[in-house]
């Protein structure tokens, strides 16, 4: 079975600070990785996947992430945080094959980003 | 993007009557649709898969009988929690995705409160 582990509950930062959100996993085979964000009152958006290639991941909104496979991470970064990023972040895995619909979620890391 | 939409948003019930919440994959056909539960503060937990034309498959601990799924159309899904009882307020999400290895598109999610 597969396992997603959030390190950070909850994460607060001045804007313009630099962002470095922890996940990893859990599995045996190969996988697929995501990252989602909730806004407050709205609804999960992707914000970068790995299927494969380049590990370096670069999604929208200036976030990107790291997979290092020797280490079962997938690491969310973000060079210098603003109010708006305020939101729930979630890491999700799938094992490879599998629908993009189906996965297992972390409990997710509460970012907040003072003015 | 494609769009999966929920309906409703909202919806407060008595104790003992049955909730019905629809999913639909607007602008693209989605044979499997799966069907999540958010506790506050708390990560996406699936609760089953929904495939075309066929019995659902439930996770481990989800109740068949209390959870209905319904997949009648390649492009909508129906969960229905039956004699709802207050501990199954929550926040229940769908998703989908065109295939394998793409992106998922969720929904927008429904909030279940019962009274």
């Amino acid at each position: 079975a597969q396992s997603v582990s959030q390190h950070n509950h909850h994460v607060i930062l001045s804007e313009a600070a630099s962002l470095e959100l922890g996940c990893n996993y859990s599995y045996g085979g190969t996988v697929n990785l995501f990252w989602y964000v909730q806004y407050p009152g709205q609804h999960l958006q992707l914000l970068l996947k790995y299927f494969s290639g380049d590990p370096l991941v670069k999604g929208i909104k200036g976030f990107e992430a790291e997979f290092i496979k020797s280490k079962f991470s997938f690491n969310l970064r973000k060079p210098s945080v603003q109010w708006s990023d305020t939101a729930e972040y979630f890491c999700a895995v799938n094992a490879r094959g599998t629908n993009a619909g189906k996965s297992t979620f972390g409990d997710g890391t509460t970012l907040t980003v003072k003015p | 993007g494609a769009v999966v939409s929920q309906h409703p948003s909202r919806v407060i019930c008595k104790s003992g009557t049955s909730v019905k919440i629809e999913c639909r994959s607007l602008d693209f056909q989605a044979t499997t649709m799966f069907w999540y539960r958010q506790f506050p503060k708390k990560s996406l937990m699936l609760m089953a898969t929904s495939n075309e034309g066929s019995k659902a498959t439930y996770e481990q601990g989800v109740e068949k009988d209390k959870f209905l799924i319904n997949h009648a159309s390649l492009t909508l899904s129906t969960l229905t929690v039956t004699s709802a009882h207050p501990e199954d307020s929550s926040f229940y999400i769908c998703s989908a995705s065109r295939r394998q290895n793409t992106e998922a598109f969720f929904g927008q999610g429904t909030r279940l409160t019962v009274v």
